[in-house]
Parts: structure tokens; sequence; C-alpha cells
């Protein structure tokens, strides 16, 4: 079974700063997704990171894809209270059909 | 475009009764998944259907939980009987096919045994 291990789970922080959180495992992953789900909501798909050492961006979301594909990180830049949820990393197998969520990261952004 | 529909939203049942889920997913998707997420873990995948065919249910604990996809379409997920254990939020999935194409999930089911 593969394992991925999110940390840390839980951050508090006040507007305007930023943030990382990590998602590692010992076990190599085909391609990597982040997600973010909202109290009561089921998550929604934010990026998926294929190539070793892989970085995307989307707004002031940096997604980055360690080089062995084994980890990757969430940074956000002048986090807004928008950005409050819950943060999930999801690592598909060798054969790319199933997927693997991670305990995830509760993010709280204080105005 | 409709997004994936379950019902009901919440069901609260005493152990050992029985409790069934339903899941609409996005017409035209191929594959429907069934989650488990206790509260403060992230989603376990309980089955994978492919159409009308199981792609995997490794992890269904089958003694107790049953899932089908009469017609490659809707979707129905029982326990039967429920455990204390069972508590949690039964999240459906839908995608065009396997791998990579984006799993669109739904608001869930949350489940309280008692």
């Amino acid at each position: 079974t593969q394992l991925l291990e999110q940390s840390p789970q839980f951050l508090s922080i006040q507007e305007g700063e930023n943030l990382t959180v990590y998602c590692n495992s010992s076990s190599v992953f085909s391609s990597l997704q982040w997600y973010r789900q909202e109290p009561g909501e089921g998550p929604v798909l934010l990026v998926t990171v294929v190539t070793g050492g892989e970085v995307k961006k989307l707004k002031r979301l940096t997604f980055q894809f360690g080089d062995a594909r084994k980890d990757s990180s969430l940074h956000i830049t002048a986090a807004q209270p928008g950005d409050t949820g819950l943060y999930l990393c999801a690592g598909f197998n060798n054969a790319g059909n199933m997927l693997t969520f991670g305990g995830g990261t509760r993010l709280m952004v204080k105005p | 475009e409709a997004g994936v529909a379950q019902s009901p939203r919440y069901k609260i049942i005493e152990k050992r009764q029985s409790v069934a889920f339903w899941c609409n997913p996005i017409s035209g998707h191929a594959t429907l998944y069934w989650y488990q997420q206790i509260l403060g873990q992230g989603p376990k995948l309980l089955i994978q259907f492919q159409n009308n065919g199981v792609v995997d249910d490794s992890q269904l604990p089958k003694d107790r939980f049953s899932a089908e996809r009469l017609k490659g379409v809707d979707s129905t997920l029982k326990i039967q009987p429920a455990k204390l254990e069972d508590s949690a939020v039964y999240l459906c999935a839908s995608s065009l096919g396997e791998g990579l194409y984006i799993q669109y999930f739904g608001a869930g089911t949350r489940l309280s045994v008692l």
C-alpha cells in the first residue's frame, strides 16, 4: 500500500503570511495531485504534476513535484481568508489508475 | 453542466442497522468511485467502477459493504450491518475515464452510526 504523509496537519496563520505544506512518501508515484476541500463539500482538483522536478504556478499557489517523484510541496504566497480549507495531496500508482490520498493539512487564514 | 449528485446528505442510524447511499455521476462519465472519509483523514478509495464493471475493490470491507452500478450510470453503496467505526462521509466521484482524467466529487453523505 502506498502511503502519503502530509505536514503540518493543522496550520493557522494571519492574512498576508506565506506558508508551505508538504506531502511525503517512501513510494514513487507516477503523478501527484493537490485538492482543496471546504466543509460540507467534496475535494476540488487544484493541479496535477507529472514530471519529477516539475513546478506549476496557479496565481499565488506554487506546486512542486520532487525529483524522485516521492514528495511534493504546496507554497501559498500572501495567504487570504479565502484560502482556508483542507488541502489534500493524492498520488497515482504506477499503473496510473488508482489514487491514494494523504491525510490532509487543515489551513485557517485569519483576517 | 450538472455535477455529481449524492443522496441523502445526512443519515443517522444505530449500529447493526442497514443503510444505502445513492450516486448519480456526471453524464457520460465512465468511471465512478466511492470513497470513505473519516473525520480528520483524507478520502480512502472503497471501490472503483469502469462502466458497470469493478476495477478495484481491494479496500471494500466485503463482509458488510456492497456496491453496484447497474447499467453503468447510477450507483448505490450499502452497509449491512453498520458498525460504529463506519461513521464517516461517503464521497462519490466520477471521471471520463481512468487515470489522469479529472475526478469530480459530490458533496458526500455524512453517516453517523450511534
